[in-house]
């Protein structure tokens, strides 16, 4: 399975932005760029996900590089409720048994 | 969205007895469900893939008679934690695709299992 490469903390404002980073330069041409969020003690939480395109839906948007090497998450206004670890996954299209290997994730922590 | 429950939400037992786990998925069917572990401070672990109809999957290192999974139905599959250790207390965690819908997965509350 791809590997990702996430920053272990990320902090932002209340209000402003927040733009997550993702590395994965091994990504294969049919591998999914997915994000999850979880907040302590509930399970993941879906954000979004994309294949080559950039992506937008009512809780964030998706950017992705042009050579699918990287992504960046974007919350466009973060609010206390944001605060969560956030996970940036590949996995192979559903039809392919698309499994979830998470990794260490970015903790995003938000102050008022 | 698509809602995925999981029943119970915590249970502690004695060490030796065996522990079930029910994971739901409520408005949808689901042919795949995967079951994944959590302990403290880490990430989430993916334990099997459970199939509809036929034997779950296991990743490497994964007791399979240990935890048995069972997916009966298409909106049921059930883990069961066999001879529960004080080692196998953690936060157990199950998904599912929504088939109508492709590419999301959803993601139960998860279950607390603490083992004395």
């Amino acid at each position: 399975d791809a590997k990702t490469t996430q920053p272990n903390s990320m902090e932002s404002n209340e209000e402003e932005p927040v733009h997550l980073p993702c590395n994965h330069s091994t990504i294969s041409g049919t591998d999914y760029i997915h994000w999850y969020r979880q907040l302590p003690s509930q399970g993941p939480e879906y954000v979004i996900h994309g294949l080559t395109s950039n992506v937008n839906n009512r809780m964030a948007s998706l950017a992705i590089a042009e050579d699918r090497k990287s992504s960046t998450l974007i919350l466009h206004r973060a609010t206390l409720r944001d605060a969560a670890v956030y996970y940036c996954i590949l996995s192979a299209p559903y039809n392919q048994g698309g499994k979830l290997i998470f990794g260490q994730g970015t903790e995003l922590s938000v102050k008022p | 969205g698509a809602v995925v429950s999981q029943h119970p939400s915590r249970v502690i037992c004695k060490s030796g007895t065996s522990v079930k786990i029910e994971c739901r998925s409520l408005d949808f069917q689901a042919t795949t469900m995967f079951w994944y572990r959590q302990f403290p401070k880490q990430s989430l672990m993916l334990m099997a893939t459970s199939n509809e109809g036929s034997k779950a999957t296991y990743e490497q290192g994964v007791e399979k008679d240990k935890f048995l999974i069972n997916h009966a139905s298409l909106t049921l599959s059930t883990l069961t934690v066999t001879s529960a250790h004080p080692e196998d207390s953690s936060f157990y965690i199950c998904s599912a695709y929504d088939r109508g819908v492709g590419e999301t997965q959803y993601f139960g509350p998860g279950t607390r299992l603490l083992v004395l």
